[in-house]
Parts: C-alpha cells; structure tokens; sequence
C-alpha cells in the first residue's frame, strides 16, 4: 500500500517568515494529493490540494508544489500569521478513490508573532 | 460546517468491552469514512462506505466492524475493545470522491480504553 513521509514533525517560525513541509510518496499509482490544517482540538480541515496532472497550485498565501519523478510534494506558506499555527497532514491517495487516503505523521506549525 | 455529528464525543471504557460510535450526517452524502488518529501516525483509515449495506476495509481493519444501514449513518463497532484502541476517531464524509476530493470531517469522538 501507500506510504507517505511528512518533514518536519515540528517547525517554528516567525510571523511573517515562510514555512515549507515536504512530504513523500511510494505508491507511483497516486494522482490526488490534498493538505488538511487541524487547529488544536478541532476537526482536520482542507486547505488545498493538487492532482497528478499539475506541478503546482496557488491559493493566495499558500501553494502546493508536486514533483511525480521524484515522488514527493510540499506546502508552501508565505507571509505566515499567528492563525496558521496549527497541525499540517498531507496525504496521498494510493491511485484509489480521492476518499480513501494515507496521511503523514503531521507537523506541528508555531508562528511567532 | 458540513452536517456532520459524532456521538459519543468523549468515552471511557474497560478492556474487553463492546463500543459503538455512531456518525450521523444531513448532507446525504453517498461516501463515508472512519478515520483513527494517533501521536505519530496522523490519520488511518479503518473503514469506509460508499453506499448502504456497501463497505470495505481500510489500512487498520483488524478489530472494527461497521455498518451502514441508512444513508445518513455510519457506525463503528469495536467487538472487545482493547488499550490499543485507545484514539481519536474521526468520521468523514464525501460527495464524490473520484472528482471533488474534499473530505468534511466530524468532531471526533475520543476512545479511552482501560
């Protein structure tokens, strides 16, 4: 089945600063690959997300960048505040239903005002 | 929010016992899900339906059974439940999973096992 790496476990920056989590993949079968934000104590959340048929996707202060050769993608964030201080999951889909995912370990963002 | 109730949200139990979490969604969604989270392990999938009396095993199967009677609930039945499966449990549910992706999750409903 899929496996997927997630790095960092933890970052910690400064508001304002960028932050990137990387992420890889060992099932080549995989074309969906979404990023979920989970606040403390709340539900896992969509923030964005890319198929295999596209490198890489902005939505405003975020982007994700997707790299098939060598199996791994990233979340890039920008301009970081406060408020996106949270737990990131990537995770891919194993070339199955876009539904049925095998996540990372998670990493734990703290921005510093 | 998605219409998404889980119950119960917080219980404790002995080893050995029987547990049902139920999910209860008003979207009339046709896909659904239950997800365990751990520390260090994210999110697993353990089962998941696409349609009533329609399941199937996730990556951590062992030890759950679910059911799906009606469009709108999804249970998760632990037969003897053990300290392992002290979690997280989170249920999902989605639209069209082969074109939209996005999964609206639940509260969860958090599974202490002594």
């Amino acid at each position: 089945g899929e496996n997927v790496e997630q790095h960092p476990s933890t970052l910690s920056v400064q508001e304002g600063d960028s932050a990137v989590i990387k992420c890889t993949y060992s099932d080549s079968a995989s074309n969906y690959f979404p990023w979920y934000k989970q606040e403390l104590g709340k539900r896992p959340q969509l923030i964005i997300d890319i198929r295999s048929n596209v490198g890489e996707k902005k939505d405003q202060r975020i982007a994700v960048t997707l790299n098939k050769t060598a199996k791994h993608f990233s979340l890039h964030i920008t301009e970081t505040q406060p408020e996106d201080s949270a737990v990131y999951f990537c995770a891919a889909n194993g070339g199955t239903s876009y539904g049925k995912l095998t996540f990372g370990q998670g990493t734990i963002l703290t921005v510093h005002p | 929010d998605a219409g998404i109730t889980q119950s119960p949200r917080h219980k404790v139990t002995e080893t050995g016992t029987p547990v049902t979490l139920r999910c209860h969604q008003t979207e009339n969604h046709r896909y659904m899900y239950w997800y365990r989270q751990d520390p260090g392990h994210g999110l697993r999938l353990i089962h998941y339906s696409y349609g009533v009396k329609d399941t199937d095993k996730g990556e951590v199967s062992d030890g759950y059974s679910v059911s799906r009677s009606k469009t709108e609930d999804f249970l998760l039945t632990l037969e003897s439940a053990t300290s392992s499966q002290t979690s997280v449990y989170f249920c999902a549910i989605s639209e069209s999973p082969h074109n939209t992706g996005e999964l609206f999750f639940g509260e969860g409903s958090r599974l202490t096992v002594l």
